[in-house]
Parts: structure tokens; C-alpha cells; sequence
């Protein structure tokens, strides 16, 4: 079974440019999430789908940050105008449900994002 | 709001027994995972407790305690593949919250 896919894996821009991120999650997949993770912590959450629908997007800083999961399959979270405190790996997730009762998610290896 | 509290780092030496505590502190909880994560890779899931007790998958364990809001990840006989990051995680009336982190070093 293919995992979860992102890209790019690597992104370096100057701050106040955009970028965007692409996620495939895995087939069958209902749930896809995007985590923040800045060096040495653990991932953020910034926004949660159910199918094409958000269900939490509580702590998505929305002036820049957006995010769309237009078919239910695959996500793409965009940051404009990106700013030097955005640099962190940008992980997407996905669960077959909500990963409530299994606390299972499938994590991609990420995109890194450097904003110089 | 809900927060996780685990040791920053831990060392241990090949071939011994560490235990990794995490606190919690989450509304609405349903249970705890345990993630692996190694320098540059992703995050992958290692176990999960939703009950109280002790759950054991080959050389690790987790343990959960609801009254006390407290769970540990037990990893026995430790390789040096080991070493890495790993992260305690709790899910309840919002999506997978991660604590910060505990990073183990396996030393020879």
C-alpha cells in the first residue's frame, strides 16, 4: 500500500512569498490532516478534513495560510505572504476515520519550508 | 485547552530497559499514542492506549493511567537504532494533540 505522499520536500523562500504544498494521502483515506512542526517540538495541528469538509481549522493562521481539499483525495496548504517565523516542516496526515479511537495517523516525510 | 508534559531528553545504554513519562492534560479524552519519529523522517505511530494498563508490542510497551493522567512508553533492550525522537499524543474532543517531544539517546 503506497503511503502518504507530499511534495515538494524541500522549499526555500524569501519572506514574504508564497509557496504551496501538495498531499496525497493514502487511498481510502477519509481524513487528512497537516501538521507544523517547528525544529525540536512536537507537530501542531493546523487544520483537519473529513472527506472535502474541515472539521478544525481552530489554529490555522488564516491572514496566510490556506488550505483545500476540493475532491476529498488529495490537500494543498498554501502560505502567502510567508514570513520568517513559517520555517518548519509542514507533515500531512491521514487516518481512515478521525483517528479518535485508534490514535493512528499515517504521516508523509514531509516539506520543509525555509523562509529566509 | 490540552497539553502534554514529557522529559526533554533521555539517555540510555545499549541493551538496557528506559521508560518515557507523559503527562496530560486534555479535555474530553479518549486515549494516548506513542510516535517514533528519527531526525529528518516522519512521524510513525508506535502504539496506542485508550484503556487503562499495559499494552505490549515486541520490545515496547505503553502504559496508560486515566485516573492519574499519566502514561509511559517502556522500550526494552535498546538498539541503537533507537535513538530518535518520541512523541506522546492524546486525542479527545480535538484532532491528535502532540507533546514536545522527548529525544533518547542509545549509547554503546
Amino acid at each position: 500500500e503506497a503511503g502518504v505522499a507530499q511534495s515538494p520536500r524541500y522549499k526555500i523562500i524569501e519572506k514574504r512569498q508564497s509557496v504551496a504544498f501538495w498531499c496525497n494521502p493514502i487511498s481510502g483515506h477519509a481524513t487528512l490532516y497537516w501538521y507544523q512542526q517547528i525544529l525540536g517540538q512536537g507537530p501542531k495541528l493546523l487544520i483537519q478534513f473529513q472527506n472535502n469538509g474541515v472539521v478544525d481549522d481552530s489554529q490555522l493562521p488564516k491572514d496566510r495560510f490556506s488550505a483545500e481539499r476540493l475532491k476529498g483525495v488529495d490537500s494543498t496548504l498554501k502560505i502567502q505572504p510567508a514570513k520568517l517565523e513559517d520555517s518548519a516542516v509542514y507533515l500531512c496526515a491521514s487516518s481512515l476515520w478521525s483517528g479518535v479511537t485508534t490514535g493512528e495517523l499515517f504521516f508523509g516525510e514531509g516539506s520543509r519550508l525555509t523562509v529566509l | 485547552g490540552q497539553s502534554l508534559e514529557q522529559p526533554s531528553e533521555v539517555t540510555a545504554v545499549e541493551g538496557a530497559i528506559v521508560q518515557i513519562n507523559c503527562t496530560y492534560q486534555t479535555s474530553g479524552f479518549y486515549g494516548l499514542s506513542w510516535y517514533q519519529q528519527h531526525d529528518g523522517g516522519a512521524p510513525t505511530f508506535l502504539s496506542y492506549n485508550a484503556l487503562d494498563g499495559l499494552e505490549e508490542t515486541g520490545r515496547f510497551s505503553s502504559f496508560l493511567s486515566r485516573s492519574d493522567s499519566y502514561g509511559y512508553l517502556l522500550l526494552q533492550e535498546l538498539q541503537m537504532k533507537d535513538s530518535a525522537s518520541y512523541f506522546c499524543a492524546a486525542s479527545g474532543n480535538t484532532p491528535l494533540v502532540f507533546g514536545k517531544g522527548t529525544r533518547l539517546s542509545v549509547i554503546a
